[in-house]
């Protein structure tokens, strides 16, 4: 399974907006790039995905690199409710990876 | 709608002793995923059911792991001889096809003491 890395943690103040990185600099050509959030106490949540060009949707955007080497999760404007653990997993579906490979995620901290 | 539900929320046993975990998917989801998540990681995948079929389950640590999903909807996770570094938070997902958006539980808290 390709790889991913992200900061361990990061800070943001509410009402602004988040920019969360990921490297995933062996990605294949197949994978599709997930992000996938885990609020306290709750089990992961999915956020977005996408394969080759920006992706918005009502929780966030993401924007990917033109050579797919990295990606970035962006939340335009950060609750205290955004405050989570995100993760960002490359699955091959064409392939039939079926299975989520999280790694260590990014820690966002909220400050009201 | 209803989501991913599993019970119990959460299990205290003894080192020794053998447990059963439940999930019950989203209605109509024919895939089923276990998880495994240790304090401070990510989760870690155990095993896949497509419909009642262990389609992957080469997640599972060793032969003390079995899960089932005799009727292709509700899942069993049973732990045999439960030792203390099976502390850990068991999560479900259910999906509409094994490509599809993973929509997960709450969680089993599992203690063993």
């Amino acid at each position: 399974d390709a790889k991913t890395t992200q900061p361990n943690s990061m800070e943001s103040n509410e009402e602004e907006p988040v920019h969360l990185p990921c490297n995933h600099s062996t990605i294949s050509g197949t994978d599709y790039i997930h992000w996938y959030r885990q609020l306290p106490s709750q089990g992961p949540e999915y956020v977005i995905h996408g394969l080759t060009s920006n992706v918005n949707n009502r929780m966030a955007s993401l924007a990917i690199a033109e050579d797919r080497k990295s990606s970035t999760l962006i939340l335009h404007r950060a609750t205290l409710r955004d405050a989570a653990v995100y993760y960002c997993i490359l699955r091959d579906l064409i392939l039939g990876a079926q299975k989520l490979v999280f790694g260590q995620g990014t820690r966002l901290t909220i400050n009201p | 709608g209803a989501g991913v539900s599993q019970t119990p929320s959460n299990k205290v046993t003894e080192k020794g002793k053998y447990v059963e975990l439940r999930c019950d998917p989203i209605s109509g989801h024919t895939a089923l995923y276990w998880y495994r998540q240790s304090l401070g990681q990510g989760p870690e995948f155990l095993i896949y059911f497509q419909g009642t079929g262990a389609a992957d389950d080469s997640g599972l640590p060793n032969d003390r792991f079995f899960a089932v999903r005799p009727e292709g909807s509700v899942s069993t996770l049973k732990i045999q001889r439960t030792e203390r570094g099976d502390s850990a938070v068991y999560l479900c997902a259910s999906s509409h096809g094994g490509a599809s958006t993973q929509y997960f539980g709450p969680g089993t808290r599992l203690l063993v003491l």
